[in-house]
């Protein structure tokens, strides 16, 4: 099993809809996790960070589910501007601070 | 703040050549700076852990010979790629935590190599 595995996409949606990334992770002694945003040919961007109680930004929601190792993003009412890979990290025990990255989930938002 | 910079952003070279990449938090200090390399339309992958004042720490399957990482101070990191190759042509970007900060990693915007 791979140490983060995402929903593989694509997503296409028109704008306004709700969307939802999963993001599964195999450690279960993991702390920190993060969504990172990742444009067309440019460095990742940090989106958020994924608390245990859950968190929201605007229009996007981050979820943290220990027992089933699993975080997630919503993202309401989507933009055109919203179109990019979604990338989830999750960060390694140990103090070694290195972060494993899923393969992204590419979203499309059609107008 | 949390700036991360790269240069430079796109270098062509000939086969054989040897290619400096550095990395440098404008903003403040990382004693731990990593190294990704992504091919086109694939995830990222971490090539080596750079710690300030030691040696690398590299994943499995990357030539520490091939990719020299230096870590001389605080803010700078150089990853060299010696005798490129074609197959080296790839997106290279690094990031860094700050140190005694939050452990939110902080992207450089980049260097795309490609190897004639």
């Amino acid at each position: 099993r791979k140490e983060v595995e995402q929903d593989p996409g694509p997503f296409n949606v028109p704008e306004g809809a709700t969307v939802a990334f999963n993001c599964t992770y195999s450690n279960s002694a993991s702390q920190s996790f993060f969504w990172y945003r990742q444009d067309c040919r440019k460095e990742p961007k940090l989106l958020m960070s994924v608390y245990s109680s859950g968190n929201e930004d605007g229009r996007f929601t981050a979820q943290l589910n220990r027992a089933s190792q699993y975080i997630s993003l919503l993202i309401r009412d989507s933009k055109l501007s919203d179109s990019a890979t979604y990338l989830c990290a999750v960060k390694e025990v140990g103090g070694s601070e290195k972060l494993v990255f899923g393969k992204g989930t590419k979203l499309t938002v059609n107008p | 703040g949390a700036v991360v910079s790269q240069h430079p952003s796109r270098v062509i070279c000939k086969s054989g050549t040897s290619v400096k990449i550095e990395c440098r938090s404008l903003d403040f200090q990382a004693t731990t700076m990593f190294w990704y390399r992504q091919f086109p339309k694939k995830s990222l992958m971490l090539m080596a852990t750079s710690n300030e004042g030691s040696k690398a720490t590299y994943e499995q399957g990357v030539e520490k010979d091939k990719f020299l990482i230096n870590h001389a101070s605080l803010t700078l990191s150089t990853l060299t790629v010696t005798s490129a190759h074609p197959e080296d042509s790839s997106f290279y970007i690094c990031s860094a935590s700050e140190m005694g900060g939050a452990d939110t990693q902080y992207f450089g915007p980049g260097t795309r190599l490609t190897v004639l």
